[in-house]
Parts: structure tokens; sequence; C-alpha cells
């Protein structure tokens, strides 16, 4: 099956920096989304982007899918940034997802 | 947007009880539902794939007695853990696609957390 690993694995950041995360997969996909998993569990999904780019606010991702790669971008970095992203894709209509292990982000004031 | 709601969001019984965990999609009809389970510090992994109206596909590893997937309606799909033992306690969260609509984001629910003691 497919393979996704996400870098880093772990990020610790000051406050207002910025960070990118990493997502490269093995295989061609047509599903790509970018989660940020809360402290209580919830996926917040931020982006829907199984390919080009798109921005929300300080965050923005990058899907290049002929190489096989995402990135998430995270500008001006806050507290509440804090958490873990996970990168999941899916490579055929109607399949689940596939999870990356994820980065886990600090941010510290 | 598209909501999917999970109930409970928090469970803690003894062991040898039966949990049941619903999925629903409140403004979407969702033919394919999709259960993961997540324990600390790890991954979102793949448990089964709910089609409604059939029997669901479980991922190689998950016990199909165990873990008993109905999905009855094109908005339900509910997960009953048979016999729960403290190895079960986990967090479990659903997601659903929309239907008839291949290249579509999967919506998540917030996941149930299990502790079984």
């Amino acid at each position: 099956g497919i393979q996704v690993e996400q870098s880093p694995p772990d990020l610790i950041l000051q406050e207002g920096a910025n960070s990118t995360l990493r997502c490269n997969f093995s295989d061609s996909v047509n599903n790509l989304q970018w989660f940020h998993q809360n402290p209580w569990g919830q996926l917040i999904n931020l982006f829907y982007i199984p390919s080009g780019t798109k921005q929300n606010g300080r965050l923005s991702a990058t899907t290049v899918a002929t190489e096989r790669y995402s990135l998430l971008y995270i500008s001006s970095s806050q507290t509440t940034d804090s958490g873990v992203y996970f990168c999941a894709v899916g490579n055929q209509a109607g399949t689940a997802l596939i999870f990356g292990k994820g980065t886990t982000l600090s941010v510290s004031s | 947007g598209a909501v999917v709601s999970q109930h409970p969001s928090w469970v803690i019984c003894k062991s040898g009880t039966s949990v049941k965990i619903e999925c629903r999609s409140l403004d979407f009809q969702a033919t394919t539902m999709f259960w993961y389970r997540q324990f600390p510090k790890q991954s979102l992994m793949l448990m089964a794939t709910s089609n409604e109206g059939s029997k669901a596909t479980y991922e190689q590893g998950v016990e199909k007695d165990k873990f008993l997937i109905n999905h009855a309606s094109l908005t339900l799909s509910t997960l009953t853990v048979t016999s729960a033992h403290p190895e079960d306690s986990s967090f479990y969260i659903c997601s659903a696609r929309t239907r008839s609509i291949s290249n579509q984001p999967q919506h998540f629910g917030d996941g149930t957390r299990l502790s079984i003691l």
C-alpha cells in the first residue's frame, strides 16, 4: 500500500517563528488532506490539497503531485498552533485515508 | 460545511462490557464511512470501511467479531466493541465521504475516548 512519511517528527518553536512541515508519499494520490489534532483529539481539517497551492490566513500548503510531496507552511506561529499535524492521503476514489505519523509542534511564548 | 457527529465522546466502563459508538453525517449522505483507532502518541490506523447496506470490510488484524460495524442508513454507522477489555482502550474516530463524489475531502467526527477498567 501507499506509504506516507512526515518530517520532522518533532518541532519546537518560539512564538512568531515560521515553519515548514513536509509530507512525502510513495504513489500518486487523488486525495491529500492536512489536519491539526488538538489536545482533545479533535482533527481539524486544514487543507484538502491533492495538488496546487492554497492559503488560509497564516497557513498555506503546496502539493507537487508529480514529485509526490506536500508542504505545510505555518507563519508567525502562535502557542495555539501547538499540537500534532497529520498528512493523510488516498489514492483511489472512495478509499480511506492513510495517515503519516505526524509532526508534533510545540510553540512557546 | 459537512459535519460528522460522533457519540459518545468519552466512555469509561468495566471489562466485559459492550460499547456502542455512533457516527452520523448531519448534513450530507455518506455511502461510505471509515473507522480509525489511535493509541496514545501514535497515528490513526484504519480499522474498517463501512458501506451502507453491506458488510463492512476490515483491515488485516482487526477482529470482525469483536468490532461489529453496522451501516444501516446513509447517515449512520455504528461501531460496537464487544466484551471490551483494557487493551481495547483507545481513541476511536470515524470519517465519512460524500455520496457518489469521488474526489472530495473526508470529514471526521470528534472521536470517542474509550477507557476499559
